[in-house]
């Protein structure tokens, strides 16, 4: 069984940028879609965006259009999720999740354990 | 953008049953899938494709769907029920999850 493994929390000032990582331990990410959603303190999810690895393309959420990078061709087993121009608003827990059939169509079936990014000065 | 509603909280008696409803424009021509997040863990899975359950989610947990609204109903409710509920869809390649609604057993 694939489990979605993150890197670890992060501690960041306002402006940067921070670079999460989500590697599919025990197995591959296939076809399947792998999607960046967040969760800031006391708070609902938030979809970012998405990848499906082997073909390449990211799909971002209009909210965050030219702040997130989700990098292609990096990897076929790591997807990255890079976020920019940070502000504190953006402290939140961040998971990696994936959409198992890679169509955009359905419910995300395995989910890493989240890396905490926190932005202060 | 495409929204998805929720009650933000729902109490039910332990024993009983309980019932998180989803709304959303057009939502009976998309898949709802539910997930089930307790306190300082990730979210889990527990109905996909309005109805289904992955492997492992008892069967005392159900998912319908009428019209433009969705509902998960989870029947004899346990202590170990208590938490938050989020709906989620997909509209135009973008996912789309409900405010979520916090279940607590009382």
């Amino acid at each position: 069984q694939v489990q979605l493994v993150q890197s670890g929390a992060e501690l960041k000032k306002p402006g940067s940028s921070v670079k999460v990582s989500c590697e599919a331990s025990g197995g591959s990410f296939s076809s399947n879609a792998i999607s960046w959603v967040r969760q800031a303190p006391g708070q609902g999810l938030e979809w970012m965006g998405a990848i499906i690895p082997i073909y390449g393309t990211p799909n971002y959420a209009q909210k965050f259009q030219g702040r997130v990078t989700i990098p292609t061709g990096e990897s076929t087993s790591t997807v990255y999720m890079e976020l920019s121009s940070l502000r504190s608003e953006d402290t939140a827990m961040y998971y990696c999740a994936r959409e198992f059939s890679g169509t955009y169509e359905n419910g995300f079936d395995i989910w890493g354990q989240g890396t905490m990014v926190t932005v202060s000065s | 953008s495409y929204e998805l509603t929720q009650p933000p909280s729902v109490s039910v008696s332990p024993g009983q049953t309980a019932s998180i409803t989803c709304s959303g424009g057009k939502l009976r021509d998309k898949y709802v899938s539910w997930y089930q997040q307790r306190p300082g863990q990730s979210p889990v899975l527990v109905i996909y494709q309005d109805t289904k359950r992955p492997s492992g989610i008892p069967e005392r947990i159900s998912g319908s769907i009428s019209g433009n609204t969705a509902t998960l109903t989870i029947s004899g409710t346990q202590a170990m029920d208590e938490a938050d509920y989020y709906c989620q869809a997909w509209d135009r390649s973008t996912a789309v999850f409900g405010g979520g609604t916090k279940l607590t057993v009382v």
